[in-house]
C-alpha cells in the first residue's frame, strides 16, 4: 500500500512562479524524500529530510516536514520550463532488524508554462 | 561511482509468455534492491524488495516473482504474463540500511499483447 499522498495531483504554473507541492503520510517515518521523474524515465532523487529536521534547502528547492501533522511540502522557487515533470514523495520506515523500505505516493504532475 | 543498469528498455510480449527483467548494480556492495511498477499516470507500487542474496520480500500478491542470485543482481520474472502485467517497471537500489536516497534504473516499458 502507498504511504504518501501528494496534493495537488496536477499543478500548472507560469515560468518564474513558485510551485508548492504537499505530501501527507500515515505512519512514523525515519525520513522523507522527494523525487522527480521526467516522462518515461527513472526517478531522480532531489532532497531528503530526516524525521528530526523541520526544513531543508537545496538550490531552488525548500522542503519542510511537520511530523506532528505527518506532512511535508516541497517548494520550487522561480520555476523554469525545465522543471516540468512528475514529483513524488517517498517515506522510509524502519522495519524489524533495521531493514527499511521506501514507499512512494502517487505523484504530482507539474507543468511550467514558458 | 555507483551505477544501476536495467534492461531491456522496452519489451512487447504476448499473453502467456514468460518474462525476465534484469537489474544490476555496480560500485556498491550489500545494497537494498527494489522492483517497482508504475501504471500509466499512476504512482509507484513496490513489488519486491531484497536486503540480501536470496532474501526477497513480496509486497503484493501477483503473477510475478523476484530473485537475487548475486549481491548486485535482481531479477523480475513471470512464468505466464497477463495483460494486467503491462506497465513501467523500475529497479532501484539504496544503501544497505536503506535510510539514504534510492537510485533508479531507467525503467522497462512492458506491453503485454
Amino acid at each position: 500500500s502507498q504511504q504518501g499522498e501528494e496534493d495537488p495531483q496536477a499543478l500548472s504554473i507560469q515560468e518564474g512562479e513558485n510551485a508548492t507541492m504537499n505530501c501527507s503520510y500515515k505512519t512514523s517515518i525515519n525520513n522523507l524524500q522527494w523525487y522527480r521523474q521526467n516522462s518515461g524515465r527513472g526517478l531522480v532523487h532531489l532532497i531528503l529530510i530526516r524525521s528530526n529536521e523541520r526544513e531543508k534547502h537545496s538550490g531552488r528547492l525548500r522542503v519542510t516536514l511537520d511530523t506532528s501533522k505527518k506532512s511535508s511540502s516541497l517548494l520550487i522557487t522561480a520555476s523554469r520550463a525545465a522543471d516540468t515533470a512528475s514529483y513524488f514523495c517517498a517515506t522510509v520506515t524502519l522495519n524489524t532488524g533495521a531493514n527499511s523500505k521506501l514507499t512512494f505516493g502517487k505523484g504530482i504532475t507539474l507543468s511550467v508554462r514558458p | 561511482s555507483q551505477t544501476i543498469h536495467q534492461w531491456p528498455a522496452t519489451l512487447v510480449q504476448p499473453v502467456g509468455s514468460p518474462l525476465s527483467l534484469e537489474c544490476t548494480v555496480e560500485g556498491t556492495s550489500n545494497p537494498n534492491l527494489y522492483w517497482y511498477r508504475q501504471a500509466a499516470g499512476r504512482g509507484l507500487q513496490l513489488l519486491f524488495y531484497s536486503v540480501g542474496i536470496g532474501q526477497i520480500s513480496s509486497e503484493v500478491p501477483q503473477n510475478l516473482s523476484a530473485s537475487r542470485p548475486q549481491d548486485r543482481q535482481f531479477i523480475l520474472s513471470s512464468k505466464k504474463l497477463l495483460l494486467s502485467d503491462s506497465g513501467f517497471y523500475l529497479c532501484a537500489w539504496s544503501d544497505r540500511w536503506g535510510i539514504y536516497e534510492a537510485f533508479f534504473g531507467q525503467g522497462t516499458r512492458l506491453t503485454v499483447v
